[in-house]
């Protein structure tokens, strides 16, 4: 029984499409996020939610918008996708108070992500 | 601006050699440092240190935090293919993980 499950794990699109991905969590846990790793391996932080309220957006496009309907969900839509939109999305869930990030991340298996 | 950095970026050793991977970082209001182990797929957590000078152990994997050079080191002894992977240090300030670029070892038979 996955811990934290995101879907799709591949995605390959045209420039220009707006594409979404699912992640879900069933360890009951505060807090998700949504990483980004490059073509370097570089995992660099997007978003942060504590029972659905935004605590963390880095400096992200506003093409990419995340969006928590309950607590054990965080799902990510992108409008208007680039070729360097291209990497690894990564869902993530703690058990931190207010997203504050210092205990141990559980990671989804990731979200490859193709623009064509 | 928070930074972790990584050293060495890229590491090829025999089975059975030891390896010592390093890790330093600048950030404000530290919390906690974190290591990961990155396979093909999803980061799976290491340790997680927060006190100087105290090692943390599972195994043939070790680590330390010095607060005061603001540097973590990890050990793996008697390496074995199994470990080859992309090692992850993040350093938690207030309210996220900044993590490091990552160190990729390999263990050649």
């Amino acid at each position: 029984d996955t811990a934290v499950s995101q879907t799709p794990k591949y995605l390959v699109t045209q420039m220009g499409n707006d594409k979404s991905i699912k992640c879900e969590q069933n360890l009951g846990h505060d807090t998700m996020y949504w990483y980004k790793q490059d073509s370097k391996k570089f995992l660099k932080i997007m978003f942060s939610y504590n029972n659905k309220e935004l605590i963390i957006n880095e400096t992200v496009p506003n093409r990419f918008s995340p969006k928590s309907p309950d607590k054990a969900h965080l799902n990510l839509h992108i409008n208007s996708l680039e070729l360097g939109d291209s990497a690894v999305y990564f869902c993530a869930s703690s058990q931190d108070l207010r997203g504050r990030g210092t205990g141990e991340l559980f990671f989804g298996e990731g979200s490859r992500l193709t623009v064509l | 601006e928070d930074k972790v950095v990584q050293s060495p970026l890229s590491l090829v050793v025999h089975e059975g050699d030891t390896v010592t991977l390093n890790c330093s970082y600048e950030v404000t209001n530290f919390r906690s440092l974190l290591w990961y182990k990155q396979e093909k797929k999803a980061p799976t957590f290491l340790f997680m240190l927060t006190s100087s000078g105290i090692e943390k152990k599972s195994g043939r994997l070790s680590s330390i935090l010095d607060k005061k050079e603001l540097f973590s080191i990890l050990n793996i002894t008697a390496t074995q293919t199994g470990d080859s992977a992309i090692y992850l240090c993040a350093v938690a300030p207030a309210q996220k993980l900044v993590f490091g670029q990552g160190t990729r070892l390999t263990i050649n038979p």
